[in-house]
């Protein structure tokens, strides 16, 4: 398994603004992960983050508007720019574990809660 | 490609009553299955998965799920709900490779009634 923290675990933002959304993993990981889940619905995948490599951002999703960075195996940091009210979401970032055989099993930290006004 | 339909995005169910909560997943290749909990205001922690093997799979707080591939089906059941069980469940599916991906339902908020 593997620990997860997040910072910040909630914000307020206006408009136009950007926030940087910390990932803290215990242990080093190899593949880690970012989700957002809008209000009342499920998860989405926005990119995954490799180190040493840039992110594979999935469709519907550029990295002018969510730059991600992966310095090292233990972190990875969001920013969601220019922000808007429907950027308002919980943005969560997982890690992968394989444990030796590729289980693709996912480990999530506790999320942040971003309220864009 | 790969997809998870959650059947009822809402369950209720009295305390001490069965649970069942139900997935049905499509893939073109074997899947691997996650069953995810996630509780007011917190993470997704995981319940259980399958991979290979055994297709009756435990997890944790009591519930268990099965693989039928016959229903490409994976639901998730505990024999008798405790308050503490509310909370959004999703289901998910994944495949074998490096750049492995979970896909998820739209979840299922189960409610726990005395």
């Amino acid at each position: 398994s593997a620990v997860i923290s997040q910072k910040p675990s909630r914000d307020i933002c206006q408009r136009g603004t950007s926030l940087t959304i910390q990932c803290q993993v215990d242990s080093q990981v190899t593949m880690m992960f970012w989700y957002r889940q809008q209000p009342g619905q499920s998860l989405t995948l926005i990119a995954t983050a490799n180190q040493g490599s840039e992110a594979t951002y999935e469709s519907g999703f550029v990295i002018d508007k969510f730059p991600i960075s992966r310095p090292n195996l233990t972190f990875s940091t969001l920013t969601v720019s220019n922000m808007s009210p429907e950027d308002s979401s919980i943005y969560l970032c997982s890690v992968e574990t394989s444990g030796g055989i590729t289980y693709n099993e996912q480990f999530f930290g506790p999320g942040t809660r971003l309220t864009v006004l | 490609a790969q997809s998870v339909t959650q059947l009822g995005s809402h369950v209720s169910v009295s305390e001490g009553a069965l649970v069942l909560l139900r997935c049905n997943y499509s893939s073109s290749v074997p899947p691997y299955l996650f069953w995810y909990v996630q509780y007011p205001n917190q993470g997704l922690q995981l319940l259980l998965k399958y991979t290979t093997g055994a297709t009756l799979v435990k997890g944790i707080n009591g519930f268990e799920a099965e693989f039928k591939k016959s229903e490409t089906s994976f639901h998730l059941t505990k024999p008798s709900a405790h308050m503490s069980d509310a909370a959004e469940y999703f289901c998910a599916v994944s495949s074998a490779g490096t750049a492995s991906k979970l896909t998820f339902g739209t979840g299922t908020r189960l409610q726990v009634t005395l």
